[in-house]
């Protein structure tokens, strides 16, 4: 059975300073994505990784993956206050289909 | 945001009756998902449907059952709600790319 487990699950942070999310999943694949969630709303896609060794950046947000350590990561580089919001890794279980599992989400608050 | 509708946004039921969610797309894409977001588990795939009346079973099925007779509606029924369905409930499709998972706004449900 796949399992994702995220850490930390609750992160408290300066606005300046940078970070890092941890993605593990326990089983092999090759597609992992990375979704934020401000509150009460639904999830944005922000990351489709697809190969060991991948590394997509979008402003103060960069994603990787290590196929074979079975882990991503999601960096924050000079956190602002706009990326406070919760954010979730999804490792795809069916080679394609697409069926999610998710990880426990990292709630995640910069604080001015 | 893939053109995705989901139908109540809110809706309290009681224990015992049944309960129908819809799912609307217009982008005419093949995979349709449900999921269920609740505190501590991120999300978990219910069901998910490949193709107008091709559907399969997610992670968390039981006591739920769906239905795709159009390829833009996807319905989630719930027989007989229990309050253990209380849930925020997303639906989802694949985009254009057959990568990137896009998703409703949710639909919040109370079984009282």
């Amino acid at each position: 059975e796949l399992k994702v487990e995220q850490n930390p699950l609750f992160l408290s942070m300066q606005e300046g300073k940078n970070y890092t999310i941890y993605c593990n999943y326990s089983t092999t694949s090759d597609r992992l994505y990375w979704y934020r969630q401000d509150p009460g709303k639904s999830l944005e896609s922000l990351f489709v990784l697809l190969s060991n060794g991948a590394v997509k950046q979008e402003g103060r947000l960069m994603a990787s993956l290590d196929t074979k350590a079975r882990l991503s990561t999601l960096h924050i580089t000079a956190a602002v206050h706009d990326l406070s919001a919760t954010y979730f890794c999804a490792v795809d279980k069916s080679q394609g289909a697409q069926k999610l599992v998710f990880g426990q989400g990292t709630r995640l608050t910069i604080n001015p | 945001d893939a053109g995705i509708t989901q139908s109540p946004r809110h809706k309290v039921t009681e224990t015992g009756t049944p309960v129908t969610l819809r799912c609307h797309q217009t982008e005419n894409h093949r995979y349709m998902y449900w999921y269920r977001q609740d505190p501590g588990h991120g999300l978990r795939l219910i069901h998910y449907s490949y193709g107008v009346k091709d559907t399969d079973k997610g992670e968390v099925s039981d006591g739920y059952s769906v239905s795709r007779s159009k390829t833009e509606d996807f319905l989630l029924t719930l027989e007989s709600a229990t309050s253990s369905q209380t849930s925020v409930y997303f639906c989802a499709t694949v985009g254009t790319g057959g990568y990137e998972q896009y998703f409703g706004p949710g639909t919040r449900l109370t079984v009282t």
